[in-house]
């Protein structure tokens, strides 16, 4: 398998335009996460879906900010309008939930700046 | 979640062993303890987790005192590969699926 696929790697673009992140989990996994780190914050999650669903996205920073999961392969992260203080590393991440426990794979991350 | 904590940085020879330690004394009952790693630049990766008893794996041992208010990550023989940011997790076993990372320990592998 090739994990979890996340694009871009890299990606700048100046304040006020829209910015959409995408990441394919693995094959099988019901859960998928998305996390971003930053310097200040450290690693935090914003939401994650569960069968595609939205469970909780009480970490989405506001409401420019929207995660969609049309379905079992594939999700995105957008921002509109996007500021400086949105630049970080994003994380998407997937689960096979199996019993009481599951455990999280990562992707490489997609690294944004904000000018 | 039960909060952890964790030495901020440490030091290893390469080739020995490296002990991680994690404070969790809040945990209860049905929470496991996670470890997960991060190489710089990468995504963090899943180390091994536990709820009562000590695990191994091919990666490292994971030792939980009697009372599971502490915990110790042992890597048996150090690389230079494993210096990277060591966080160490409790989380509930059913409903929440959440990781809330904290601060980690920055383990540098010394040649």
């Amino acid at each position: 398998d090739a994990g979890v696929i996340q694009s871009p790697r890299h990606e700048v673009t100046e304040m006020g335009q829209e910015v959409t992140l995408r990441c394919k989990p693995i094959s099988g996994h019901n859960s998928l996460f998305w996390y971003r780190q930053t310097m200040m914050r450290g690693l935090e999650l914003l939401i994650y879906f569960n069968n595609n669903v939205p469970i909780d996205d009480s970490g989405m920073p506001e409401d420019r900010f929207s995660a969609k999961m049309p379905n079992a392969s594939f999700s995105t992260l957008k921002i509109q309008p996007s500021e400086p203080r949105d630049s970080a590393v994003y994380f998407c991440a997937s689960s096979l939930r199996q019993g009481s426990t599951d455990t999280q794979y990562f992707g490489p991350g997609t690294r944004l700046t904000v000018l | 979640d039960a909060k952890t904590t964790q030495p901020t940085s440490m030091d290893c020879a390469e080739g020995r062993a490296a002990n991680l330690p994690c404070n969790h004394s809040t945990i209860s009952g049905n929470e496991y303890v996670y470890w997960y790693r991060q190489i710089h630049s990468q995504g963090p990766q899943y180390i091994i987790h536990g709820l009562k008893n000590n695990e191994t794996n091919e990666m490292a041992s994971l030792i939980i005192t009697e009372d599971r208010k502490s915990s110790t990550l042992i890597l048996p023989h150090a690389t230079l590969r494993d210096t990277a940011v060591y966080y160490c997790i409790v989380r509930e076993s059913f409903g929440n699926e959440k990781l809330t990372f904290g601060t980690g320990t920055r383990l540098t592998i010394i040649p």
